[in-house]
């Protein structure tokens, strides 16, 4: 089975700031790697698929980057209303895996 | 407007059984595989499973196979889970979800059902 590993676990940022979190896979999965968003009480939300596709309506300040073993997720300046924890999640046919998740704070 | 709605959690004895349903609608729901993912209190995310769309091909996570089912009803629009020799380590928030357009992602994805394991 493919482990995500995701880093880092937590972050503390001003808002305007760029944040970046990682995602590695033990083996290549191509770009079959999405990014979550996750608020306290929610369900996830579909941020960014196949590796760096955003989804419709995902403000452009959230970008996806990598392929093979290793990936990015970047927010190019922060907003109060990011302030969510973060997932990847890769699919490797027959299964999926998440990342254990980046909880995203405000300084 | 494409909506899941989970129901069926609650508090059950280790060992107990549980089913699981998730009623679907604003979508054509015998088109998309559907998915079961689920979230231990505080914790991250986890697949459970998924099914195609005419419900002939099944997989799931490795600490639940054996002992989870899924199945779905295309007629009812409904998705099922049936969980059985629950554990406590089965405790979680458990929401159904599905990929629009490919299998490989959950664009939308319901409000979630507890399931509480219990000695």
């Amino acid at each position: 089975d493919i482990q995500m590993t995701q880093s880092p676990s937590s972050l503390s940022a001003s808002v305007g700031d760029r944040v970046t979190i990682t995602c590695q896979a033990s083996h290549d999965i191509s770009d079959f790697l999405n990014w979550y968003q996750q608020k306290p009480g929610k369900a996830p939300k579909l941020l960014i698929y196949d590796a760096s596709t955003l989804e419709a309506g995902v403000p452009s300040r959230f970008s996806g980057g990598g392929s093979g073993t290793d990936f990015t997720f970047t927010i190019s300046s922060l907003q109060a209303e990011d302030i969510a924890t973060y997932y990847c999640q890769q699919y490797e046919n027959p299964a999926f895996t998440f990342g254990g998740g980046t909880r995203v704070e405000i300084k | 407007e494409v909506q899941l709605v989970e129901s069926g959690g609650g508090l059950v004895q280790r060992g107990g059984s549980l089913r699981l349903s998730c009623a679907a609608s604003g979508f054509t729901f015998s088109t998309p595989w559907m998915h079961w993912v689920r979230q231990a209190p505080g914790k991250g995310l986890m697949w459970v499973s998924v099914i195609s769309s005419d419900g002939s091909n099944t997989n799931y996570a490795d600490s639940v196979r054996g002992r989870f089912t899924i199945s779905r009803d295309n007629a009812r629009n409904t998705l099922y889970l049936q969980m059985n020799s629950l554990r406590d380590e089965d405790t979680a928030v458990y929401y159904c979800a599905f990929g629009k357009v490919v299998m490989t992602q959950f664009d939308y994805w319901g409000q979630g059902t507890l399931v509480t394991v219990s000695s």
